[in-house]
């Protein structure tokens, strides 16, 4: 497809587990962001990627969350040993350049911390 | 800290009728303002950005005002559709260093009466 596309759409963890979250972002865009949206709010930020360098992760809540983007296109962000407080939908953008305004947002992965 | 918010949560409009959405910012130093749909189950999309030297930015049916004076931003959407129906968030890029990390507000929900 040509839009953002994130996987699982919907995931259901129990509280301690690991969770993976895959993005593909629209090909050839440089940036890519995480985001992290609760029920009611905002998007909130976590971090950025320009290609495959992490030049921002001031957003991640605490050293359980990490994120990667290996080969510049294809991002995973990773929680360790889930939380209830993790519980909200993990939403992944994309720009085709850096200071573009207009980002491309996936469907988003829901996770349930149970 | 940062931060940008919204004066109503809800706005309830007659199909045909126009709506105003507004929305507070704090963060003088932000260079772009950019509002975000999003309907339910979905990741925001772009609607439309105004740079910060801008007062008014006209696009398809929906018009955006700027008044730094007093830190507001505004949407206009002009002869509502059923299909406007979705929560609208403002976002500013804050002073992210030149790849427009997003700043949310709350959102602001639309629901478009026949």
């Amino acid at each position: 497809g040509a839009g953002v596309s994130q996987s699982p759409r919907y995931k259901v963890a129990k509280r301690g587990q690991d969770v993976a979250l895959r993005c593909d972002p629209i090909s050839g865009h440089v940036s890519l962001f995480w985001y992290q949206q609760a029920l009611g709010q905002g998007p909130e930020f976590l971090t950025y990627f320009q290609n495959e360098a992490q030049l921002d992760k001031s957003g991640l809540p605490s050293d359980r969350f990490f994120a990667e983007r290996p080969e510049g296109s294809v991002s995973t962000l990773k929680i360790q040993r889930t939380q209830q407080e993790d519980s909200a939908v993990y939403l992944c953008a994309s720009s085709l350049v850096v200071g573009d305004t207009e980002a491309f947002f996936g469907q988003g992965t829901r996770l349930t911390v149970v | 800290g940062e931060s940008v918010g919204l004066h109503l949560p809800t706005l309830s409009v007659q199909e045909g009728d126009n709506s105003i959405i507004n929305c507070a910012y704090s963060n003088s130093a932000s260079d772009y303002f950019i509002w975000y749909k999003q309907e339910s189950g979905k990741g925001p999309q772009f609607i439309i950005d105004i740079r910060s030297n801008m007062d008014k930015r006209q696009g398809q049916r929906v018009t955006v005002l700027l008044n730094k004076t007093v830190k507001h931003l505004s949407l206009q959407i002009a002869a509502t559709q059923p299909g406007d129906s979705a929560v609208y968030f403002c976002a500013e890029n804050g002073d992210s260093g030149g790849y427009n990390k997003l700043i949310f507000g709350a959102g602001t929900r639309l629901a478009v009466h026949p």
